[in-house]
């Protein structure tokens, strides 16, 4: 079975901080997407990343794709409380072309 | 815009009760899709159907059945519901199948949260 972990589960900081979320999985992905996810809400694609080593910039969000295709980052400068959700990751397996999505990250940036 | 929408927002059921969320979408999309969510199982897919006429099992289609009734309609129905079909479910769309296209982007509804007693 193909995983993606997102590691931290649970994150809680201060407005002002920055942070740094993970996606790993030992498979390959032709490219791996992050969406965020408010409560009682669908989640929300934000970025799609594809070439290995690709960095893209979403205002104070930084999304990197692994130079292998296995592993993602999300990266918050500057985190206000608007940021607070849940981030999940998803991956299109180059093998089974399936879409996976990993367990997701909540954060809580407190004001 | 009103996007995917889904019905209804909340449902409360009886073990053995039978049920149908209804999902819709208005951008023309050809693919439509059923998760679920449940605490720290990210979302995992029960059934998606790639266009018009066509359904195909996700990763836990057990107890549940799907009606592509139309382009803009794909319904999901818990014919004898469980308590371990308590969860918050997504309908989502996207315009093609999801592996055809790298960029493949998904559009997902507000969700239903059940509980099944």
């Amino acid at each position: 079975t193909q995983l993606l972990e997102q590691s931290p589960q649970f994150l809680s900081i201060q407005e002002g901080e920055n942070l740094t979320v993970y996606c790993n999985s030992s498979s390959v992905f032709s490219s791996l997407q992050w969406y965020r996810q408010e409560p009682g809400e669908g989640p929300v694609l934000l970025v799609t990343v594809v070439t290995g080593g690709e960095v893209k910039k979403l205002k104070r969000l930084t999304f990197q794709f692994g130079d292998a295709r296995k592993d993602s980052s999300l990266h918050i400068t500057a985190a206000q409380p608007g940021d607070t959700g849940l981030y999940l990751c998803a991956g299109i397996s180059s093998n089974t072309g399936k879409l996976i999505f990993g367990q997701g990250t909540t954060l809580q940036v407190k004001p | 815009n009103a996007g995917v929408t889904q019905t209804p927002k909340f449902q409360v059921l009886k073990t053995g009760q039978s049920m149908t969320l209804q999902c819709a979408q208005d951008m023309n999309h050809n693919s439509m899709y059923w998760y679920r969510q449940d605490p720290g199982m990210g979302l995992r897919l029960i059934y998606y159907s790639a266009s018009e006429g066509t359904t195909d099992k996700g990763e836990v289609p057990n107890g549940y059945n799907v009606s592509r009734l139309n382009k803009r309609e794909f319904s999901l129905r818990l014919e004898s519901a469980a308590p371990s079909q308590t969860s918050v479910y997504f309908c989502a769309s996207s315009e093609n199948v999801r592996g055809v296209t790298t960029n493949e982007k998904l559009f997902f509804g507000s969700g239903t949260q059940l509980s099944v007693l």
